[in-house]
């Protein structure tokens, strides 16, 4: 069974330009959520979807924004970069009906660089 | 609001001696609290979940973890260390009540280092 699928692996940007970024989960997982990783601020939930509605949404600003398609393959976007975007972003996903899931798994992520 | 504190942000233990993390956490109700392992240049990986059943819970790789309510705390723990223990933890609480895993706090992080 493949795992969580994230592309590209890695990505360098320029400020002001913006970005997407891709997540196909596990097969037969409905619930995909988004998180940034920095030195400094650590691992930050950023949004969840799942069957193409967010859920729940984290501290980010609007420029940080998400969707989910059909077949439950995730992208998110991020809007006239800065410096501070600059992080490992990480997917994740999990199986769930109700307020049951099983556990979350993680994809290698995709580290953007902004210069 | 849901938060955990890891303690220390970096733990060196020599091959063979016991591993301790510690890890506090605060919640407005029973919370689901889980530890990950980030090894250098690769995902995450769950290595144990608590979930309101036994408060010891055993992981993978020889890992478990004590739930202690009157301390608030969830310590991570493993008899013997080996050298491919050495990355980083995260204690994690889940914000959702019942503790689905889409939306997840993470502490600072925990580097274990390993010394022959």
């Amino acid at each position: 069974k493949a795992g969580v699928t994230q592309t590209p692996r890695y990505l360098i940007k320029t400020r002001g330009q913006q970005v997407t970024l891709s997540c196909s989960p596990i097969s037969g997982h409905r619930s995909v959520s988004w998180y940034q990783q920095t030195p400094g601020q650590g691992l930050q939930f950023l949004f969840e979807y799942f069957s193409e509605t967010q859920r729940n949404k984290g501290n980010f600003p609007g420029r940080f924004s998400g969707r989910q398609f059909s077949n439950s393959r995730s992208e998110m976007n991020v809007s006239t970069l800065e410096l501070g975007d600059s992080a490992l972003y990480l997917c994740a996903s999990s199986w769930r009906q109700g307020a049951v899931s099983t556990e979350a798994f993680f994809g290698q992520g995709t580290r953007l660089t902004v210069v | 609001a849901q938060s955990v504190t890891q303690l220390d942000s970096h733990v060196s233990v020599s091959e063979g001696t016991p591993v301790l993390l510690r890890c506090n956490y605060s919640s407005s109700y029973s919370p689901s609290l889980f530890w990950y392992v980030q090894h250098p240049n690769k995902g995450l990986q769950l290595l144990l979940k608590y979930t309101s059943a036994a408060t010891l819970v055993k992981g993978i790789n020889g890992f478990e973890a004590e739930f202690k309510k009157s301390e608030t705390s969830f310590h991570l723990t493993k008899p013997s260390a080996h050298m491919s223990d050495a990355a980083e933890y995260f204690c994690v609480v889940s914000i959702d009540y019942g503790g689905s895993q889409g939306n997840l706090i993470f502490g600072k992080g925990t580097k274990l280092s390993v010394k022959p």
